[in-house]
């Protein structure tokens, strides 16, 4: 059994700020984890991924994620928040492995101010 | 893009109508998702195949909800008898060989009337 939790609906920061969206998972294996982002009007895309390699995991447009298995999270940040940011930002667990059914948190939308 | 197209892309439906979208992966991906995003809500899972593998139903919302894929490409999402509640951008996602990455169309708007 797998679940995802993300611990804010809503985050907004100042351009230039630090980003940190939270996101706790529950899992009886080593999971993978994911972040996505879903900018107004626009598709889903693939934020950034962890696979049991590197804890640390760099993702494009300058946001990162730590995977900590003693706290059971996957928070993902940002050092300085830019306008573009703004969007809806899920965390996905799933089992190891191809192809296996994956878990959605309910999003964290983030607002970025000028 | 992310190789998935999904038609049509919005659906204006009056309840009791029976919809069926459909998506369009790329081939050479052997796994498919369907969600369902309601208004201001996350992802809600709905159906996954894989392969020849027999498909995991366990999200469909109730009976009136089916889908089919032929081989490793079209899929349709069937939705009889449609309700207002079942409003929602429905997504379609391909799965990359090897790994849990999912890439998604853009999703088929649909609105119950």
């Amino acid at each position: 059994a797998q679940s995802v939790t993300q611990l804010d609906s809503h985050v907004s920061v100042s351009e230039g700020t630090p980003v940190l969206l939270r996101c706790n998972y529950s899992s009886s294996y080593s999971p993978s984890l994911f972040w996505y982002v879903q900018h107004p009007n626009k598709g889903l895309q693939l934020l950034l991924k962890y696979t049991s390699a590197a804890t640390l995991v760099k993702g494009i447009n300058g946001f990162e994620a730590e995977f900590k298995k003693s706290e059971t999270s996957f928070h993902l940040t940002k050092p300085s928040a830019h306008m573009s940011d703004a969007a809806e930002y899920f965390c996905v667990v799933s089992a190891p492995g191809g192809y296996q059914k994956v878990t959605f948190g309910i999003g964290t939308k983030l607002q970025v101010i000028p | 893009g992310a190789g998935v197209s999904q038609s049509p892309s919005n659906k204006v439906t009056e309840k009791g109508k029976d919809v069926e979208l459909r998506c369009d992966p790329i081939s050479g991906h052997t796994a498919l998702y369907w969600y369902r995003q309601r208004l201001g809500q996350g992802l809600e899972f709905l159906i996954y195949f894989q392969g020849n593998s027999a498909p995991d139903k366990s999200g469909l919302p109730s009976d009136r909800f089916s889908a089919e894929r032929t081989g490793e490409s079209v899929s349709t999402l069937t939705i009889q008898r449609t309700q207002q509640e079942d409003s929602a951008v429905y997504l379609c996602a391909r799965g990359l060989a090897g790994g849990n990455e999912q890439f998604f169309g853009p999703g088929t708007r649909l609105t119950v009337l």
